[in-house]
């Protein structure tokens, strides 16, 4: 069985850093592409970052591109969502999700998800 | 960017109940739709994928149609586990975009 567990969550500050992680298994990591989707307190889903497979291909939403990084460990099963210069309107709870294949754009849809980290971005 | 709209934005239904949930783009996005529900306080799941495609394990009740711009999800009979959020989400093109969600409520 495929699962994905995230970590990594927490309160910071407003311009913090936190790297969040989530762990995968039962799969071949590597032939997967991933997702980050978040979600704001009491709103819907929000896209956030995508890996492809081997780690080359990388996506980001605009609220944000230039303050977040996307990386794998194929090694390792490890997804990562390093996230710089956070705001309020950062927090949410962030869910890994899988991808069907290894490419990132299709018409596959995120077939396995991970019960979410939440971030609180606060003074 | 691509834009997902949803319609209607929340419906009260009884079990048994036939439901359709309309979900349009922005300009066309192909097949490139899935569908998801999501319970209070738990994850998202996939329903269908590639805009009618039902995704393993899920009830044969669940069906999706359309293509281009205008997509349809279709409940044939309610059942009290349906009762949630749902979401259509493009991934013709990132960003990747959802729909702002459905709720199916018990009537």
């Amino acid at each position: 069985e495929v699962q994905l567990l995230e970590s990594g969550g927490g309160l910071v500050q407003p311009g913090g850093s936190l790297r969040l992680s989530c762990a995968a298994s039962g799969l071949i990591f590597s032939n997967y592409a991933m997702n980050w989707v978040r979600q704001a307190p009491g709103k819907g889903l929000e896209w956030v970052s995508a890996i492809s497979g081997g780690g080359v291909g990388t996506y980001y939403a605009d609220s944000v591109k230039g303050r977040c990084t996307v990386s794998r460990d194929n090694s390792k099963n490890t997804l990562y969502l390093q996230m710089d210069s956070l705001r309020a309107e950062d927090t949410a709870v962030y869910y890994c999700a899988k991808a069907p294949y290894s490419y990132v754009i299709g018409d596959n849809g995120m077939d396995v998800w991970g019960q979410g980290t939440a971030v609180t971005v606060s003074s | 960017d691509i834009q997902m709209t949803q319609s209607p934005s929340s419906l009260s239904a009884s079990v048994g109940d036939r439901v359709t949930i309309t979900c349009r783009a922005s300009r066309s996005i192909n097949s490139y739709l899935s569908w998801y529900h999501q319970k209070p306080g738990k994850a998202p799941k996939l329903l269908i994928y590639a805009a009618s495609s039902l995704h393993g394990g899920v009830p044969s009740r669940f069906s999706g149609s359309g293509s281009g711009t205008d997509f349809t999800l279709t409940i044939s009979s309610l059942q009290p586990e349906d009762f949630a959020t749902y979401y259509c989400q493009q991934s013709y093109n990132t960003p990747f975009t959802f729909g702002p969600g459905t709720k199916v409520d018990i009537k």
